[in-house]
């Protein structure tokens, strides 16, 4: 079945700790964004990905950061230095980035929450 | 900066019935797309329906039916026939033409009574 992946479903982290969310995708889709939720508000974009090797910051990407070495896998990390982390974090695939629709598919989501 | 605007945190609607979520944006651009989000307790996003600016005729995807008001910048959800598994929040979201990353609204909690 194609789709995104997401790992771990539920995160626990200590303060002044590093962790690392997983994004992996199997729909040979270009693009790759990071989103963040909160309650009673819309998702924020901390970053995305149009291509290998490439990613641009979002509107809240202080705090975090991504790699892109595998078309298939974008990993974000959160930083110590982000100080309120707990949210829920969405990854996202599409075609491409400019596409006319750009239909963006999203994976099952990783609650973070620190202690 | 464009923003997207949902006035409603909740709305509740009888099984079987027709509720209307509503969205309103801001924007100067010409080029661009709207799109309504549907969130389940899941929490797995998916999309429900998408709609060009440049086309006239609203989008339809069996049940869900929108009511794109350009000048207006309104861009409303009708959901007919509700039924319980439409229970979600539902966002709305706008993407310019020129760019790749989507502007969300705050949602909207639906709630079906049997």
């Amino acid at each position: 079945d194609g789709g995104i992946t997401q790992s771990p479903k539920y995160l626990f982290r200590k303060e002044g700790q590093n962790v690392t969310l997983s994004c992996e995708q199997n729909l040979n889709h270009d693009a790759m964004y990071w989103y963040r939720q909160d309650p009673g508000q819309g998702l924020r974009l901390i970053y995305y990905s149009q291509i290998v090797n490439d990613f641009q910051k979002g509107d809240i990407a202080e705090g975090y950061s991504v790699s892109r070495e595998k078309k298939e896998s974008f990993p974000l990390t959160v930083t110590s230095a982000q100080k309120n982390p707990t949210a829920f974090y969405l990854c996202a695939s599409s075609i491409d980035g400019t596409g006319a629709y750009n239909e963006q598919f999203f994976g099952p989501g990783t609650r973070l929450t620190v202690l | 900066a464009q923003t997207v605007t949902q006035s409603q945190p909740e709305m509740s609607v009888q099984e079987a019935e027709t509720v209307t979520l509503s969205c309103t944006y801001d924007t100067s651009e010409s080029d661009y797309y709207l799109f309504w989000y549907k969130q389940p307790p899941s929490r797995q996003m998916i999309l429900v329906i998408r709609q060009e600016a440049y086309k006239q005729q609203n989008a339809t995807e069996n049940r869900f039916s929108v009511n794109f008001q350009k000048a207006a910048k309104s861009f409303s959800l009708k959901i007919s026939d509700s039924q319980l598994g439409d229970a979600a929040m539902y966002f709305c979201a706008y993407r310019s033409g020129s760019n790749y990353q989507l502007i969300w609204g705050a949602g909207t909690k639906l709630i079906i009574k049997p």
